[in-house]
């Protein structure tokens, strides 16, 4: 398996446009999540799936951020509009359960990660 | 969630034994232990995860003492290539994954 691809690796936007993170996660894995990584705040989740469906959203930072999974192997994150202080590292993960715990727990399985640029 | 503390940042050189330390004092009868480690420019990565005693990987050996209030991250011999930034993790099966700051860790020659 090639892990959990997220696309693109970089975006530089300008602040009022909409951006659209992409993630495909490992097949098989029943849960995905949304982070974002920044210096002040750290890693925080967003929102996280299971079967396609958001389970909780809690941690998005306002109506300007919305997440989708139309199927198991496709998941976006959408910022409109966009704004210099989400300027961030998104990461995208995936994982068998909702922590990785098992007998054979691996953890979640991140992805290498979008940075995005607002100026 | 059980509230866990770790050093901000270490220092240690190659060849050294480093072990790192996490208190977790409210931890749970359900929670488990886990360590994540994450280098520059890239996601988090699942170190090794325990509930008591010690488990041993490829990676590192986690140390759980009986009450289970802390616990120590240990990597054997580490080269240049371990400098990152260590998380330590405590929840439940019924629980998300909150992650805290984290401990840099830095490997000099």
């Amino acid at each position: 398996d090639a892990g959990v691809i997220q696309s693109p690796r970089h975006e530089v936007t300008e602040m009022g446009q909409e951006v659209t993170l992409r993630c495909k996660p490992i097949s098989g894995h029943d849960y995905l999540f949304w982070y974002r990584q920044t210096m002040m705040r750290g890693l925080e989740l967003l929102i996280y799936f299971n079967n396609n469906v958001p389970i909780d959203d809690s941690g998005m930072p306002e109506d300007r951020f919305s997440a989708k999974m139309p199927n198991a192997s496709f998941s976006t994150l959408k910022i409109q509009p966009s704004e210099p202080r989400d300027s961030a590292v998104y990461f995208c993960a995936s994982s068998l359960l909702l922590n990785g715990l098992s007998d054979t727990g691996r953890g979640y399985t991140f992805g290498s990660g979008t940075r995005l640029t607002v100026v | 969630l059980a509230k866990t503390t770790q050093p901000i940042s270490m220092d240690s050189y190659e060849g050294q034994e480093v072990n790192i330390t996490c208190s977790h004092n409210n931890i749970a009868t359900n929670d488990y232990i886990t360590w994540y480690q994450q280098f520059p420019s890239q996601g988090p990565r699942f170190i090794i995860q325990g509930y008591k005693t010690k488990v041993t990987n490829e990676v590192a050996s986690l140390f759980i003492p009986a009450d289970r209030k802390s616990s120590t991250l240990s990597l054997p011999r580490v080269s240049l290539s371990d400098t990152a930034v260590y998380y330590c993790l405590v929840y439940s099966s019924a629980s998300k994954i909150i992650f805290g700051s984290g401990t840099r860790l830095s490997i000099r020659p």
